[in-house]
């Protein structure tokens, strides 16, 4: 079975700090991807990164950055320098056959995060 | 528009009600998914329609109908609900199925059954 854990269900900072979500997966599968999106308050998932697994380079994008570490199954989204308007639900997902020639993507439960002025 | 759209955003309805669920692409996709996403439970992915055809359909009860008329349109009818069924209805896109395709999600329909 496929599985995506995000352990943390709130994590609330204060702006300026620098913040880890956290994310580990399961699955038999040698080849899968790996995605991170964030959910605001106006209620649309908006897609942040995807990873292969063949691909564990971590990657930098401004304030964000991720590590996939496949030796832990995990795949970690860190803000640097948190703001305000970082603060939403940030989702982990896998994505990976579901059966036959069917994909699908598996979501974690959902971290919640609040940065505080 | 640009982007996924969906209406209505908020929708009461009783048990013995039919009402539909719309969501609309405007950005040239070939691939529409219906999400359910309840308090404290994963985004759980309900259908998927990839050129108009129903690709899948994970165990969604029958009460749940929807229907794909192009490739900018998705419909999700709802008959005889249940109050679990009570949810943030997503409808996203994506070009063409497949992991390599990040999908665009819509702001979602916040749907009550009471």
């Amino acid at each position: 079975a496929q599985k995506v854990t995000q352990a943390q269900t709130e994590i609330s900072v204060v702006e300026k700090e620098d913040v880890t979500l956290d994310c580990v997966y399961e699955t038999r599968d040698t080849t899968y991807y790996l995605f991170w999106y964030k959910q605001p308050p106006s209620g649309e998932l908006v897609f942040l990164i995807r990873r292969n697994s063949f691909d564990e380079q971590n990657e930098i994008s401004g304030r964000y950055s991720w590590n996939f570490q496949k030796s832990t199954s995990s795949f970690n989204f860190t803000i640097t320098a948190s703001q305000v308007v970082d603060s939403a639900v940030y989702f982990c997902a896998l994505y990976m056959r579901s059966g036959g020639s069917n994909y699908k993507l598996t979501f974690g439960k959902g971290t919640l995060l609040t940065v505080n002025p | 528009e640009t982007g996924v759209t969906q209406t209505p955003r908020h929708l009461v309805m009783g048990m013995t009600n039919k009402k539909s669920l719309k969501c609309e692409q405007h950005l040239g996709h070939n691939a529409m998914y219906w999400y359910k996403q309840s308090a404290k439970k994963p985004l759980e992915l309900m259908f998927v329609y990839s050129l108009e055809e129903r690709v899948e359909n994970n165990s969604v009860p029958s009460r749940f109908s929807p229907e794909c008329p192009n490739s900018s349109h998705l419909f999700l009818h709802l008959h005889t609900l249940q109050p679990e069924d009570s949810a943030l209805y997503l409808c996203a896109s994506s070009q063409e199925r497949g992991p390599y395709y990040e999908q665009y999600f819509g702001p979602g329909t916040r749907l009550t059954v009471t």
